[in-house]
């Protein structure tokens, strides 16, 4: 059972417009939400998180937005640029130190860029 | 150079035969982990280990074996490989509690592309 999902395989944005990666969980234990970009013949890189006692967190052109009641959260990129082409995937843990790291990944979404 | 690298970047093997997957880290974590990724599963955790003593399994650890020889090395091994665990693996590393919370964040390595047939 996919306690993580991803539900859109691919995304198509075009330059200069917003990239909206949506992301889906079931387990309420999940408490540390992480989204990662993977380069192909790369491993992942860590991108931005965000803690459940939070709804928002921004980072430059990057901002993830949690709604704990949808089990939802959302990945947005304004604007989007060609560079930002990869995979994405969002990654969840449970709270306490020994889970950390101990992530439940999605399938991931490749979102291409268009110029 | 890579902070963590894994060895072979890319292997073929056949059924049955015996591999390891090396890892090895300068970031100085004592948290490392392996994942394996498929096409539409995303990443799954295989084994994980907080300091050297310590080893545990992760969600997909049967037909696998682990190794940490020390701080700073990891391996994976496979004792009779099956084409089941045709996959991309990879390597990872946290910070532990010494210092403060762990971020959760994981730095990865580049992964290995195993291939049995």
């Amino acid at each position: 059972d996919q306690q993580v999902k991803q539900n859109s395989p691919s995304l198509s944005v075009q330059e200069g417009r917003i990239s909206i990666l949506n992301c889906d969980y079931t387990n309420s234990m999940f408490d540390y939400f992480l989204w990662y970009k993977k380069y192909p013949a790369e491993g992942p890189t860590f991108l931005i998180s965000i803690s459940s006692i939070k709804d928002k967190n921004e980072d430059g052109r990057f901002t993830v937005f949690l709604n704990k009641s949808a089990k939802h959260l959302s990945l947005h990129i304004v604007p989007s640029q060609p560079g930002d082409s990869a995979v994405y995937f969002c990654a969840a843990s449970p709270a306490g130190g020994t889970s950390y790291g101990k992530l439940t990944f999605g399938q991931g979404t490749i979102l291409t860029v268009h110029p | 150079d890579a902070d963590v690298t894994q060895t072979p970047r890319n292997r073929i093997t056949k059924t049955g035969k015996r591999i390891m997957l090396e890892c090895s880290q300068t970031k100085g974590h004592d948290r490392m982990y392996w994942y394996r990724q498929d096409p539409g599963l995303g990443l799954r955790l295989i084994y994980y280990s907080f300091d050297v003593k310590d080893i545990n399994k992760g969600e997909i650890s049967d037909g696998y074996s682990v190794s940490r020889q020390a701080q700073a090395k990891f391996s994976l091994s496979l004792e009779s490989a099956i084409p089941n665990q045709t996959a991309l693996y990879f390597c990872a590393t946290s910070e532990g509690l010494a210092g403060g919370p762990p971020s959760g964040e994981l730095f990865f390595g580049e992964g290995s592309r195993l291939t049995v047939l």
